[in-house]
């Protein structure tokens, strides 16, 4: 079982935004930088957004990231079918040392 | 560009221990600031973080698999390696590599190696 609670999946139309919820505690999102991590299928994840809200060089701005309390959000605008992949939030934990937690991913349809 | 290729055998028995290693490219693994980590993926399910190691040695281990865990360094082979002691059929899993910011992202990964644990 995750530390971090996301929905299990999100659809929406091309060219459309969606929303992905990331939800923890004071712990680990509330107390730390949260990153995002894309992974298409039989690829391994890929950075898109680290310390919850900056993009790595190459990651288009449609991709957007934001923090309010013990919860974070990945925004993406403009929809296309190649956005169709599993997204995954992450944090550190606080209480826990050196811990790491990842949510439990979120599959994204492209309607 | 930092690449990293892991490498290691795709079959372990249970009971024995799996081990990994993960050569990394494009960085000298001397400097501070960076973490070199094992994350798993289990069959159709979510990432779980394993550890890391920093340059110096310095190892963080996921507690729920603390007791089996062995993550060790060479920096003068610009490696790193996890092993895994006895393992049974959960710990079947693809395994990745990752170099880990001190802010915390996991910025270059490698490809990931399946890894069965079988008799």
């Amino acid at each position: 079982q995750s530390v971090l609670t996301q929905p299990p999946s999100v659809s929406a139309a091309p060219g459309q935004k969606v929303t992905i919820s990331c939800s923890g505690s004071t712990s680990d999102i509330g107390n730390n930088y949260v990153a995002w991590y894309q992974q298409l299928p039989g690829t391994a994840p890929k950075l898109l957004i680290y310390e919850t809200n900056h993009r790595p060089s190459g990651i288009p701005d449609r991709f957007s990231g934001s923090k309010s309390g013990t919860s974070a959000t990945l925004a993406i605008t403009g929809l296309q079918t190649g956005d169709e992949a599993n997204y995954y939030c992450g944090t550190g934990d606080s209480s826990l040392g050196a811990y790491v937690a990842f949510g439990g991913g979120t599959t994204l349809t492209v309607l | 560009q930092v690449q990293l290729q892991e490498s290691g055998p795709g079959l372990v028995k249970p009971s024995q221990t799996l081990s990994l290693t993960c050569t990394v490219s494009g960085d000298s693994m001397s400097s501070g600031g960076y973490y070199w980590s094992w994350i798993r993926q289990h069959p159709g399910k979510g990432l779980e973080w394993i550890g890391y190691i920093d340059y110096s040695g310095s190892t963080y281990y996921n507690p729920s698999l603390k007791s089996r865990l062995t993550i060790s360094v060479d920096t003068s082979k610009k490696q790193f390696s996890l092993k895994v002691s006895s393992v049974t059929a959960a710990d079947t899993a693809v395994y990745f590599c990752a170099r880990r910011m001190w802010s915390g992202e996991f910025d270059y990964w490698g490809q990931g190696t399946p890894v069965t644990v079988s008799s």
